[in-house]
């Protein structure tokens, strides 16, 4: 089946460190965002990539950093600059911005 | 650039009940809409989309909504909602040549028995 994978479901944090986070998509679609949903905020934008190799920082991109080295792939560092990185992060990917397919989501959570 | 507001944070309604939730954006550009549906701790999954054509869009889970360009509104509708329909709601617009879409705070609906 098509999809969109993140690992992990859960990730905990502690003060200082650099997390990654995983998001894999199978649907050969070359734009793939990161979104950061906390409570009554809606998702707003970290990052998004149109194509391998190039990406751009969207509205809330301090603290974060990601790579698109694959088609395939589009991880999300959250550095130790991210000052309140508690929040449900969820990855997408579409076909220009007609349709967006989302992930399930990773809970990350600093202790 | 795209936005779009979801007046109502939370609607409450009894089952079988109809309901109706809100969603205005604003652009210069030609636009296209979404409707996305979230359930706890999970990703959104798309409900329906306006992308051209009838103004009157129908989804999924028997969810509509009527794209209205003279008002800027693309309101969600659903004549009986079942204790199932009970999540959050997100409006989201993108421009027709645009690399991104732009989402609402949602809208949480909770069916009461």
């Amino acid at each position: 089946d098509g999809g969109i994978t993140q690992s992990p479901k859960y990730l905990f944090r502690k003060e200082g460190q650099n997390v990654t986070l995983s998001c894999e998509q199978n649907l050969n679609h070359d734009a793939m965002y990161w979104y950061r949903q906390d409570p009554g905020q809606g998702l707003r934008l970290i990052y998004y990539s149109q194509i391998v190799n190039d990406f751009q920082k969207g509205d809330i991109a301090e603290g974060y950093s990601v790579s698109r080295e694959k088609k395939e792939s589009f991880p999300l560092t959250v550095t130790s600059a991210q000052k309140n990185p508690t929040a449900f992060y969820l990855c997408a990917s579409s076909i220009r911005a007609a349709e967006a397919f989302f992930g399930q989501g990773t809970r990350l959570t600093v202790v | 650039a795209q936005s779009v507001t979801q007046l109502d944070s939370q609607v409450p309604v009894f089952e079988e009940a109809p309901v109706e939730l809100r969603c205005n954006y604003s652009s210069s550009v030609s636009v296209y809409l979404f409707w996305y549906v979230q359930y706890p701790n999970q990703g959104l999954q798309l409900l329906l989309k306006y992308l051209s054509g009838s103004t009157l869009v129908k989804g999924i889970n028997g969810f509509e909504a009527e794209f209205n360009k003279s008002q800027t509104s693309f309101h969600l509708r659903k004549p009986s909602v079942h204790i199932s329909d009970t999540a959050e709601y997100f409006c989201a617009v993108s421009g027709t040549g645009a690399n991104n879409l732009f989402f609402g705070t949602g809208t949480r609906l909770t069916v009461i028995p």
